[in-house]
This record gives C-alpha cells, structure tokens and sequence, in this order.
C-alpha cells in the first residue's frame, strides 16, 4: 500500500514565477493537507481540501491556491515566488472519519527560490 | 487550539527510556493530545494521541496527567533511529478540519 507521495522531490525556482506541486493521498484517504515548513521551524498549516473544495486555511497570502481532483490526488501552486517562499512543503492525508484523525505525511517537496 | 511548551533539545543513550515531556496548561476539555515526530529530511510522522487515560501502543506510551495540564511521551527502549524532532500537538476532536498546529519541537538525540 502506497503512503503520501509527493512530486517533485526538489525544484529550484527564480522569483516572480510561478510553481505547482503535486500530492496523492495514502489510499482510501480523501482529505489533503498542505503545511509549509522553514529550515529550522516546525511545519505551517497552509490549507485543507475535502471533497474538492478548500475547508480551512491557514494565515497564507492568496498566492497560495490548492486544488483537488476527483481522484482524491492535490496539487499546490504558488504564484509570484518570494525568497521566502524557500521551504519544505509537505502534503498530508487523512480521513476524518477514522479514529484519531492521524494525519500521513509524505516525504515532502523542497522549493528554493532564488 | 491550546499551546504546548517543550524543551529544545534531549540527550537519551541507546537502550534507555526516553521520557518527552510536554506542558499543555490551557488545555480544553474537548482537545486531545497528539504526538508526531519528524526524522531529518523526512515528513512528519504520528506516534500517539491521548485524551485523558494512558496509551500505549507498538512505538510508544503517553502518559498525561491527572489535571491535563501536562504530558510525557515514552519511548521505552531508544534507539538510534529513534533521533528526531518530537512535536506535541494539542487540538480538538472531530469536526470537517483537522489542522495540526506544530511548535518547534523537541530534538531527541540517542548516544550510542
């Protein structure tokens, strides 16, 4: 049974373009979270997709945009790159109707911008 | 969702107890308490969650206390594959959302 896997692995960028990072949950999973992880911080809730639709979102400008497919799989796209946007992004599935709501991790896409 | 404190950083030679704490004093009573880790370079990964009573499971115990405010998350026997960051998460239970709000963390590190 495939975990989270996240695409690409690595990805160098220049600022003002724009990127799109993909996710496909952990089988059976269909809600998909996106977090934003800093070199030395901890990861940073950016938005939820749950039947398509974005359910929460965290304190993310609106360059960040999400979107999810009927096949449960989400895609990250963040537009007019900043430096900062450097980080670890990491896609994470669940299904909240099990218990604990754990959240799977994938192994994460690592963006620099420069 | 409730803040948690936790120490930066946690020596544990290879073998022994590794014993976590987590301080978590405005807890709700409807919020549970989660435990994820994260290996170098890898995404996070879950080990436990608890309301009230102590669990165990196949990587770990949690133990919380009596008026909530506080937790100890257990690795009984570390090992070197045991090095990560440790994050204390607390948060509610149910609902459409299930966000995880991270800290810094704990850096456990086991000495062979």
């Amino acid at each position: 049974d495939a975990g989270v896997t996240q695409s690409p692995t690595h990805l160098i960028k220049t600022r003002g373009q724009q990127v799109t990072l993909r996710c496909s949950p952990k089988s059976g999973h269909d809600t998909v979270s996106w977090y934003q992880q800093a070199l030395g911080q901890g990861p940073q809730f950016i938005f939820q997709y749950y039947e398509e639709e974005e359910r929460q979102r965290g304190n993310f400008p609106d360059r960040f945009s999400g979107h999810q497919f009927p096949n449960y799989s989400s895609e990250l796209n963040v537009n007019a790159l900043l430096l900062g946007d450097s980080a670890l992004y990491l896609c994470a599935s669940s299904r909240p109707r099990d218990r604990g709501y754990e959240q799977y991790f994938g192994p994460g896409t690592r963006l620099t911008v420069t | 969702d409730a803040k948690t404190t936790q120490p930066t950083s946690m020596d544990c030679a290879e073998g022994r107890a590794a014993n976590l704490p987590c301080n978590h004093s405005t807890i709700s009573g409807n919020e549970y308490v989660y435990w994820y880790r994260q290996i170098h370079s890898q995404g996070p990964q879950y080990i436990i969650h608890g309301l009230k009573n102590n669990e165990t499971n196949e990587m770990a115990s949690l133990i919380i206390t009596e008026d909530r405010k506080s937790s100890t998350l257990i690795l009984p026997h570390a090992t070197l594959r045991d090095t990560a960051v440790y994050y204390c998460i607390v948060r509610g239970y149910g609902g459409a959302t299930n966000k995880l709000i991270f800290g810094t963390g704990t850096l456990l590190a086991v000495q062979p």
